[in-house]
């Protein structure tokens, strides 16, 4: 069965300090993944997504993230964190596989708090 | 380009009674993906809809749930008889299908904020 870990329950990083958020998966298949962030009462806004090529993907509000195949991680990073980062984040996998309906499966969420 | 739109943002229904969530997808969008966000757990996915189709209801409940995505209009995601249970955040997303629906990127709206008294 396909899964998405997120390690850490909360992240806690200092302005203009680089953030990571950890992310791992397990997939049958290629797997292609995402990243979603979503603020207070709101939905969720797209980051950034690896389906294949460069293992480093760059995406909005200049978060990045690396695909690892042999760690099975997709961990997202900003070299220089804001306050208005501080939001949950959300890791998701689809795969090809016998039902390619893109269903995303996604991980717990990580809530970073990015303090002044 | 207005972006996914659902309606409403907030309903509260007492036990027993049926809630009608709408979504209206990005223009241009055929494909539909409802998911559900209950208190203290991730989001799951529900089911996939494109224009009269349900292609995967593998998340929906067997029971009282039920979703359709007609040739005009909204998608609707439709719960007969809620419960407390049943109180959750739901989130439609939207995707193009410009690729395998495995690779494309779905956009969500604000949900809608379902509260059973």
């Amino acid at each position: 069965a396909q899964s998405v870990a997120q390690p850490e329950d909360q992240v806690n990083v200092a302005e203009g300090n680089p953030l990571t958020v950890k992310c791992t998966y397990s997939v049958s298949g290629n797997p292609y993944l995402f990243w979603y962030v979503q603020y207070p009462n709101r939905g969720l806004q797209f980051l950034l997504k690896y389906i294949t090529g460069d293992n480093l993907v760059k995406g909005s509000y200049g978060f990045e993230a690396e695909f690892n195949k042999s760690q099975t991680s997709f961990h997202l990073k900003k070299p220089s964190a804001l306050v208005s980062d501080s939001a949950l984040y959300f890791c998701a996998v689809t795969s090809v596989g016998s039902s390619n309906t893109g269903k995303l499966i996604f991980g717990q969420g990580t809530t970073l708090q990015v303090k002044p | 380009n207005a972006g996914v739109m659902q309606n409403p943002r907030h309903l509260v229904r007492r036990r027993g009674q049926e809630a009608r969530l709408r979504c209206s997808p990005m223009k241009g969008h055929s494909h539909v993906y409802w998911y559900r966000q209950l208190p203290e757990e991730g989001l799951k996915f529900m089911v996939y809809l494109q224009k009269e189709n349900i292609i995967d209801e593998s998340g929906m409940p067997k029971e009282r749930f039920s979703a359709e995505f007609p040739k005009e209009g909204p998608s609707i995601l439709r719960i007969q008889q809620v419960v407390r249970g049943d109180s959750a955040a739901y989130f439609c997303a939207s995707s193009p299908q410009t690729g395998t629906a495995s690779t494309d990127t779905q956009y969500f709206g604000p949900g809608t904020r379902l509260t059973v008294l």
